[in-house]
């Protein structure tokens, strides 16, 4: 089964500053990757979904990631943080050999911009 | 726009009672899903359903049950709530895992 690794419980930046959000998967099978966002007290949106098309992903609010296969990696970057960026941000990724192809997620990184 | 709609925002209960969380969907998809998330363990997979009277125990079943008689509504069921279930209950639904899931607001549970 695969597995989602976020490095980062917290992540902190300034206004302005770049944001980096780590993703790491566990298989080798290119899967369905995902980047979520949750506000406090609501559930989790969809920013961005890679789907073995295009290795760079655009996605809502100015976010895109990164598909590197030699990595198992799907980074979430966005070249300038605003403090409506301040949530939650959770990576998924598709589970073949476990749950008949659904998604599981990393335990998240909860991202605070500092003014 | 497509919308997972649970019932309640927030909830508390006693420990002992029964409690229904309500799930309902209005985009026809298939597959639906409970999770609960917890600080420092992201979001755990309680049960899911790929059709109507079908269900699957996710990685944390124990102490829940499900329903599902439409489509549309998938039902969490606390049989005797317990304070270790004070939570935040997710339920998202989807077409395909290709698309990803679309979920609810979640609902906030304390049992006391």
């Amino acid at each position: 089964a695969q597995s989602v690794t976020q490095l980062g419980s917290h992540v902190s930046v300034s206004e302005g500053a770049l944001v980096l959000l780590r993703c790491n998967y566990s298989s080798s099978v290119p899967p369905y990757l995902f980047w979520y966002v949750q506000y406090p007290n609501q559930g989790l949106q969809l920013l961005l979904k890679y789907t073995s098309a295009a290795t760079l992903v655009k996605g809502i609010n100015g976010f895109e990631a990164e598909f590197k296969k030699s990595e198992t990696s799907f980074h979430l970057t966005k070249p300038s943080a605003h403090m409506s960026d301040a949530a939650e941000y959770f990576c998924a990724v598709t589970d073949y050999g476990g749950s008949q192809g659904n998604l599981i997620f990393g335990k998240g990184t909860k991202l605070s911009v500092k003014p | 726009d497509v919308k997972v709609t649970q019932s309640s925002r927030y909830l508390v209960k006693r420990t002992g009672e029964k409690v229904f969380l309500e799930c309902v969907q209005d985009m026809d998809h298939e597959n639906m899903f409970w999770y609960r998330q917890d600080p420092g363990l992201g979001l755990r997979l309680i049960y899911f359903s790929y059709d109507v009277k079908m269900k699957e125990k996710g990685d944390i079943p124990e102490g829940y049950s499900v329903s599902r008689e439409k489509k549309e509504r998938f039902s969490l069921i606390l049989e005797s709530a317990s304070t270790n279930q004070t939570s935040m209950y997710l339920c998202a639904s989807s077409l395909s895992f290709s698309r990803g899931y679309t979920f609810g607001s979640g609902t906030r549970l304390t049992v006391v």
